[in-house]
């Protein structure tokens, strides 16, 4: 079963760097995924697709600030220079035939 | 400028229906793959449904044999016909432009959603 799993929670001071990870389900550690970011009240927003060898493509406007690297079944989205409006929760998503799966989503706090 | 809006949500009540619809401007749906998703009071993103650019449609479980999705290629304008609601369906609705096979990046324009409260 293709499942995606998320720490419920990340916090980090404004300014500093923060890693998120998102692990794919046993089988399944060579797929895709793509991170998005929801900020409070708003829609969700594509940040990148990540593949399974951490090459990554960025969506429109996304800052240079966040980026993606892989390892194994792990993929990471790693947010630099950590900024207010960064305070958001972040899934993480992947595919296959005929399915889409989230992650369960980090809640990340800047401090 | 590419756009989702996504309008029809409202109040309905247990066992009734209600019709939403997702117009897409800067692309053309029925050459994209274009999805569902919904998001309960305070929960994380659900997938619903995936439409593929072929007209192929897959759906959740837990909406399947009730919720129908279709398009109008004239008005650019996907659609989720939801029948037989539940009190578990209340969420905001969002439609996405999706993608699918080798070249496939994701959920990568999002509409600002419609709210759909189940209740009696």
């Amino acid at each position: 079963q293709l499942v995606l799993t998320q720490s419920p929670s990340a916090s980090a001071s404004l300014g500093a760097s923060v890693k998120l990870t998102c692990t794919l389900s046993s089988g399944h550690r060579s797929y895709a995924i793509a991170w998005h970011q929801q900020q409070p009240e708003k829609g969700p927003r594509y940040l990148m697709k990540l593949n399974s060898d951490g090459s990554h493509s960025k969506g429109d406007g996304i800052p240079d600030r966040f980026s993606g690297s892989s390892s194994g079944a792990e993929r990471y989205l790693t947010i630099s220079s950590l900024q207010s409006e960064d305070e958001a929760d972040y899934y993480c998503q992947t595919w296959a035939t005929g399915i889409r799966v989230f992650g369960g989503g980090t809640k990340l706090t800047v401090l | 400028e590419v756009q989702l809006v996504e309008s029809g949500g409202g109040l309905i009540q247990p066992g009734g229906s209600l019709r939403l619809s997702c117009a897409a401007s800067g692309f053309t749906v029925s050459r994209k793959y274009m999805s569902w998703v919904r998001q309960a009071p305070g929960k994380g993103l659900e997938w619903v449904s995936v439409m593929d650019s072929g007209g192929i449609i897959y759906y959740a479980d837990s909406v399947k044999g009730r919720f129908t999705v279709s398009r109008d290629n004239g008005k650019n304008t996907l659609y989720l016909q939801m029948n037989t609601l539940r009190v578990e369906d209340t969420a905001v609705y969002y439609c996405a432009r999706d993608s699918g096979g080798a070249t496939a990046t994701g959920m990568d324009v999002w509409g600002q959603g419609t709210t759909v409260t189940v209740s009696s």
